[in-house]
């Protein structure tokens, strides 16, 4: 119940195209949906987050859908560029918890074709 | 604001071995998360320390690893007799105390330190 699954494991794109990542939950306590994108040799750094009280949420190129019931969540990618070219995990949490510990998705490896 | 730092970046050890790792957050964050990453894996959650308390320790291995986060100082995440399969980067992350300003779900991340044992 504590896990969060993440599809696809790896993901090629042309450039300009649209890139999109899946994830699922279980725990219907989570409250708080990050997305990091990690770069090879580096930490996760915050992409962007959604809470379940909104469906989409838009940050420049990189949009979060959410649907709470069917405890889903994605991240699309639009005019995907090579420098987008990363892992990306989406996450939960639980806000205000004693334990307020992230799960992470297992990961896609985004690569993005000149 | 400086970031989160972690030190040393890379550590080699040999097999039993003590690997100790350092963690500072970043300025004016009281809680710190430490979360291992083995090779093309996501992120595994093993404790969260406060100021000299250890709130939620579930993610870490029964023995040989600890941590702490003393009044003073950087939190240290400490591996005894190190073996193979401790090989990972362990990153560590920080959040601000819950009733100073920002967003007390989001966790910033240091560089991680990777460690490898010989």
């Amino acid at each position: 119940q504590q896990q969060v699954k993440q599809s696809p494991q790896s993901l090629i794109v042309q450039k300009g195209g649209i890139s999109i990542i899946n994830c699922a939950y279980e725990n219907t306590a989570f409250d708080y949906f990050p997305w990091y994108q990690q770069f090879p040799g580096k930490g996760p750094a915050l992409l962007i987050a959604i809470r379940p009280d909104v469906s989409e949420k838009k940050e420049g190129r990189f949009t979060i859908s959410f649907n709470k019931s069917a405890k889903q969540f994605s991240l699309h990618i639009m005019d995907s560029q090579p420098g987008d070219s990363a892992t990306y995990f989406c996450a939960a949490s639980r806000s205000y918890s004693s334990a307020s510990k992230i799960i992470f998705g297992s990961g896609t490896r985004l690569s993005i074709r000149p | 604001n400086a970031g989160v730092m972690q030190n040393p970046r890379h550590l080699v050890r040999r097999r039993g071995q003590e690997a100790r790792l350092r963690c500072s957050p970043m300025k004016g964050h009281s809680h710190v998360y430490w979360y291992r990453q083995l090779p093309e894996e996501g992120l595994k959650f093993m404790v969260y320390l406060q100021k000299e308390n250890i709130i939620d320790e579930s993610g870490m291995p029964k023995e040989r690893f600890s941590a702490e986060f003393p009044k003073e100082g950087p939190s240290i995440l400490r591996i005894q007799q190190v073996v193979r399969g401790d090989s990972a980067a362990y990153f560590c992350a920080s959040s601000p105390f819950p009733s100073g300003a920002g967003n007390t779900d989001t966790q910033y991340f240091g560089p991680g330190t990777r460690l490898t044992v010989l």
